[in-house]
């Protein structure tokens, strides 16, 4: 079954160090990948998107993901980390130019950010 | 330009009454998809329309159902509502160009939270 998977439910960062999170999709197919971001209360706010070529996609705020087809990953980073990037941040895949509009979402990691 | 604006922002409802959501997109976009947000199912896709016809649906009961105008403006409603219907309803919308992700990107709304009783 088609699924996007994202393993971490929970990290905590200290301000100023680097991010990585995690995100599996198992697809037929390169899906077009995605990463929003959450903040409490608010809607969905793009950071990047993959949907073809250079692997390492750079997104607002600082974001950028990989793509690596050989390992079903997308995982996005940012270098050093700001108390606002606390959030819930979701992964989200299309398999599909014409479903693009029907996103699959992953379940989220929640991103608090230590003094 | 103004962003993509949802009505109302929070809703009180009893189990059994139905309940119409508002989605405004963007100017000029024709595209408009919905997700339903809860704790325990995370987002989930309800539908998208394009140019006022459903171009793709989800897995929920026929309760939910959506409609879009020549606007671009779509509602959607939920009829005899449950408990379990509580969440948060986000709506998207995008210029919906057949070059999907490549040349188009999806907004969301703020969202309507919708709590049943």
């Amino acid at each position: 079954a088609q699924s996007v998977t994202q393993p971490d439910i929970h990290i905590t960062v200290s301000e100023g160090a680097s991010l990585e999170l995690r995100c599996n999709y198992s697809y037929g197919a390169t899906p077009y990948l995605f990463w929003y971001v959450q903040s409490p209360g608010q809607g969905l706010q793009l950071l990047l998107k993959y949907f073809s070529g250079d692997t390492l996609v750079q997104g607002i705020k600082g974001f950028e993901a990989e793509f690596k087809r050989s390992q079903s990953s997308f995982n996005l980073r940012k270098p050093s980390v700001h108390w606002s990037d606390a959030a819930e941040y979701f992964c989200a895949v299309a398999p599909s130019t014409d479903s693009w509009g029907k996103l699959q979402f992953g379940a989220g990691t929640q991103v608090v950010v230590t003094p | 330009k103004a962003g993509v604006t949802q009505t109302p922002r929070y809703l009180i409802k009893t189990r059994g009454q139905q309940v119409t959501l508002s989605c405004s997109p963007i100017s000029g976009h024709r595209s408009v998809s919905w997700y339903q947000q809860t704790p325990g199912q995370g987002l989930q896709f309800l539908f998208e329309y394009f140019s006022e016809t459903q171009r793709n649906k989800g897995n929920f009961p026929g309760r939910f159902s959506g409609r879009q105008f020549s606007n671009s403006r779509s509602e959607m409603n939920v009829s005899t509502l449950e408990l379990g219907d509580s969440a948060l309803y986000l709506c998207a919308s995008s210029l919906g160009l057949a070059g999907g992700p490549s040349t188009d990107t999806q907004y969301f709304g703020p969202g309507t939270r919708l709590t049943v009783l």
